[in-house]
């Protein structure tokens, strides 16, 4: 069945340093993918999608590239600030269907 | 325009116990979803209705249920609750169901979480 694998945490840097959080994903066709926040104590943010290959979603300083040819979708930030302290997950919807499959989340600390 | 809530927030049970969750979507969405949120196995995809019609169903017993009523509003319920059943749920509703590019985004409430002693 599908599924999506993303690096497992913690992850721990200092602020303003970059930011890179590996997805992969195994799906049929061709699926939506999305990166979700969870700030502590919080229900789930859409931080940015992509639709289709080669769509490059972004938001808050955060991109994201899907690429088909890897099954990929990794998160990257070139200066983290410690705000963006939280839980990511990196999340794809199959074509055709409206539930969301979740990676395991990955937790990320920015030091000051 | 309003957000996705959902009460009530915290919930404290005990074993054989049953709850009823609620959820309501943002304004003139009609599709709404319900996922468990635990350390152990991550969020996991309970059902989602669509004009209160179940639409699609995770792997779950049938203890959990649900239903949606004609403003969109939606209840999961869980019977007969065991320790396992702790948990944060969360409800995420969007415009449309579907397939497609232009498909909506699914936007989640708080959660309520439900502790079973």
């Amino acid at each position: 069945g599908d599924s999506v694998t993303q690096m497992e945490g913690p992850v721990t840097l200092s602020e303003e340093a970059f930011l890179t959080i590996n997805c992969t994903y195994t799906a049929t066709g061709y699926p939506s993918l999305f990166w979700y926040v969870q700030y502590p104590g919080e229900g789930l943010q859409l931080l940015l999608k992509a639709t289709k290959a080669d769509d490059k979603g972004s938001n808050k300083g955060f991109e994201a590239t899907y690429r088909k040819e890897t099954t990929s979708f990794h998160l990257e930030k070139g200066s983290v600030q410690v705000s963006d302290s939280a839980v990511y997950f990196c999340a794809l919807r199959a074509f055709g269907d409206d539930k969301i499959i979740f990676g395991k989340g990955t937790r990320l600390h920015i030091l000051p | 325009k309003a957000g996705v809530t959902q009460t009530p927030r915290y919930l404290i049970k005990t074993r054989g116990q049953q709850v009823t969750l609620s959820c309501s979507p943002i304004s003139g969405h009609r599709s709404v979803s319900w996922y468990q949120q635990t350390p152990g196995q991550g969020l996991q995809f309970l059902f989602e209705y669509f004009s209160e019609t179940q639409r699609n169903k995770g792997n779950f017993p049938g203890r959990f249920s649900g239903r949606q009523f004609s403003n969109s509003r939606s209840e999961m319920n869980v019977s007969t609750l065991e320790l396992g059943d702790s948990a944060l749920y969360l409800c995420a509703s969007s415009l449309v169901f579907g397939a497609g590019e232009n498909t909506d985004t699914q936007y989640f409430g708080p959660g309520t979480r439900l502790t079973v002693l």
